[in-house]
């Protein structure tokens, strides 16, 4: 199975800040990762496919990047709004999830 | 519009069976695979199954923690996805979503989740 290692699992910022979640994988998968937001008692919401590619609608502050095994996930100026838990999935070999990370908007 | 609704959630014993159902809409059922993904409360989210489409055979795969007790299944007819479960445990008590995947290969390979529905609570418990 291919493991997906999330950090931080929570993190607090102010509004305007830039924020960054990363999220590791246990063995290369191409760059098949996704990255989507929850709010609470809401379904996940998708945010980038392929590790970099915005899904459209969403706001182009959210952005994806990635290096081997590491991707990262970048909320530029950070909204209220971003108050949430992300989770990235790895998709190259059947579907996993990181621990997640919740958002605290200050 | 893409639209997707589970229903048929709620409380039931240990050992007992429950059907989910996950009606959908605005796009076309038929050529689209389709998965199952739970929460448990206060928990993060995991796959549980996905049924490939008639076109490519329509089997499903499931996770190792319900292989063997869940079952999905397709109705191309009516758009609409169903997840048997059987032996309920404990904790198999979550949120279960449905959602439409879009895949880079074929009908069910490299997918990601673009639609989901709003989720349906499954209590297992005394």
């Amino acid at each position: 199975d291919i493991q997906m290692t999330q950090s931080p699992s929570t993190l607090s910022a102010s509004v305007g800040d830039r924020v960054t979640i990363t999220c590791r994988a246990s063995q290369s998968i191409d760059n098949f990762l996704a990255w989507y937001q929850q709010k609470p008692g809401k379904a996940p919401n998708l945010l980038i496919y392929k590790a970099s590619n915005l899904e459209s609608g969403v706001p182009s502050r959210f952005s994806g990047s990635a290096s081997g095994t590491e991707f990262t996930l970048t909320i530029n100026s950070l909204q209220p709004d971003d108050s949430a838990t992300y989770y990235c999935q790895q998709y190259y070999y059947y579907w996993t999830f990181g621990q997640g990370t919740k958002v605290e908007v200050k | 519009e893409v639209q997707l609704v589970e229903s048929g959630g709620g409380l039931v014993q240990p050992g007992r069976s429950l059907r989910l159902s996950c009606t959908t809409s605005g796009f076309m059922f038929g050529d689209s695979g389709m998965s199952w993904f739970r929460q448990a409360p206060g928990k993060g989210l995991e796959w549980v199954g996905f049924i490939r489409p008639k076109a490519y055979g329509g089997a499903a795969e499931y996770a190792a923690s319900v292989g063997g007790r869940f079952t999905i299944s397709r109705d191309d007819s009516k758009s609409i996805a169903h997840l048997q479960m059987n032996s309920l445990k404990t904790e198999d008590t979550a949120v279960y979503y449905c959602s439409r995947p879009v895949c880079v290969y074929d009908g069910y390979r490299l997918c990601y989740f673009d639609h989901w529905g709003q989720g349906t609570l499954v209590t297992v418990s005394t």
